[in-house]
């Protein structure tokens, strides 16, 4: 079946713009979760939702970030006037619930410059 | 808080060697244990995991023991081909407050030659 798919594939921004990622998860996976990954270091966790749960936010790294998900569908990342810092492959992963394996999506290059 | 330590890349290999990458953690509780692998131009999948102490992974020659004494979870496969080149993330989750959110380790590049 599909897997997560993520969109756009590539971004490229000015800084100072908003930037809106997308995240479709596999059909049915309930948790979703999304992480950032800097050249040359490993991925950091930002957000995770499962369910109609209150989403857990512990990772976002400042107020500029925020992410929603509409049920168990669709999920959308928002960086607000972003900085060059944020330049990073955001990735997307999907789980059937909480403690499931987690399911990546290809990700999504976001250059800011 | 949790950690993943593993050995920097990159590693380069000849066809047929044999193949270690260290991974060492630090985490609160009894952590969950993975190894995942991202293929050139592909997304990150999972290789293999060990949930409990003394467990072993195993998947495509790769196998990776659950060691608490040591807290180490290192990836080793016997015989490596061309086709494993790409790169391996370590990574630990440990529930906290109900988030089964990942904890990654750097990464290793392994490059296997002809």
């Amino acid at each position: 079946g599909a897997g997560v798919s993520q969109s756009p594939s590539n971004k490229v921004t000015e800084k100072g713009k908003d930037v809106e990622l997308r995240c479709d998860p596999i059909s049915g996976h309930t948790a979703l979760y999304w992480y950032r990954q800097r050249l040359g270091q490993g991925l950091e966790f930002l957000i995770y939702f499962q369910g109609n749960s209150a989403p857990d936010k512990s990772g976002l790294p400042s107020d500029r970030f925020s992410a929603e998900r509409t049920g168990e569908s669709v999920s959308t990342l928002t960086i607000q006037r972003t900085q060059q810092e944020d330049s990073a492959v955001y990735l997307c992963a999907s789980s059937l619930w909480w403690g499931n394996e987690q399911f990546f999506g290809p990700g999504t290059r976001l250059t800011v410059l | 808080g949790n950690s993943v330590t593993q050995m920097e890349g990159p590693v380069t290999l000849s066809e047929e060697a044999f193949l270690t990458i260290n991974c060492t953690y630090t985490a609160t509780g009894y952590p969950s244990l993975f190894w995942y692998v991202q293929y050139p131009g592909e997304g990150l999948q999972l290789l293999l995991k060990a949930t409990k102490a003394d467990d072993k992974g195993s998947n495509k020659g790769f196998e990776a023991t659950y060691r608490k004494e040591t807290t180490s979870f290192h990836l080793e496969k016997g015989s490596v081909q061309v086709s494993d080149s790409a790169v391996y993330f370590c990574a630990l989750s440990a529930s906290q407050g109900g988030s089964e959110k990942l904890v990654f380790g750097k990464g290793t590049k392994l490059t296997v030659n002809p």
